[in-house]
């Protein structure tokens, strides 16, 4: 059954660390996207990536860093730099890099400060 | 700059009655539009899109009008079912621009359907 597989569910961080949120896809997608989710929100572009071994900053990239060294794969580490790192987190992908196609969600990574 | 807007944040509607959701546009670069439904602690599923070519596009129970000269799109449920009661979230992209064309997204508007 394809799909986008993110893991964990819940993450908890404390102060000062950094934590890495892992994001899986079987649907032999190319492009990659994380965004993250406040409250009353929509959702900001984090990073993307359209191809292994490259990846572009989004909206929001500052206190963030990706890595896309498998096609599948395109874990999110969220570090010390972020200050307010408290969201919900999605990963999504799409079938090629054209803005006319639809992207595909997994089901999010809840983040929470100690 | 929100190029993407959801002016209302929330919509009631009864059961079996229509539900029509607003979206409006700032930047006129965009020609690809999407609505995502999403539930509580879920991700977003993909409903449907619309091409800057077309003025509608219809699939099943759900119709999206897309009006340029306004820069407004709207979504129809009919019938509206309590099981549409989610999030839906208004995207848009310049899919002309290429390989570094985005998503932008709305803040999105919570439906609540009565039974």
């Amino acid at each position: 059954d394809g799909g986008i597989t993110q893991s964990p569910k819940y993450l908890f961080r404390k102060e000062g660390q950094n934590v890495t949120l892992s994001c899986e896809q079987n649907l032999n997608h190319d492009a990659m996207y994380w965004y993250r989710q406040d409250p009353g929100q929509g959702l900001r572009l984090i990073y993307y990536s359209q191809i292994v071994n490259d990846f572009q900053k989004g909206d929001i990239a500052e206190g963030y860093s990706v890595s896309r060294e498998k096609k599948e794969s395109f874990p999110l580490t969220v570090t010390s730099a972020q200050k307010n790192p408290t969201a919900f987190y999605l990963c999504a992908s799409s079938i090629g890099q054209r803005g006319n196609q639809p992207q595909h969600f997994g089901d999010g990574t809840r983040l929470s400060i100690l | 700059d929100q190029q993407v807007k959801q002016n209302s944040p929330s919509l009631s509607v009864q059961e079996g009655r229509i539900s029509i959701l607003n979206c409006d546009y700032t930047n006129s670069m965009f020609d690809y539009f999407l609505w995502y439904k999403k539930y509580p602690a879920e991700g977003p599923t993909f409903l449907i899109s619309i091409s800057s070519i077309k003025d509608k596009n219809e699939d099943g129970r759900f119709t999206v009008f897309l009006n340029k000269s306004a820069k407004h799109l709207s979504l129809h449920i009919v019938p509206s079912q309590p099981g549409d009661s989610a999030v839906y979230f208004c995207a848009a992209s310049a899919s002309l621009a290429g390989a570094n064309s985005k998503l932008t997204f709305g803040k999105g508007i919570t439906l609540s359907v009565r039974p």
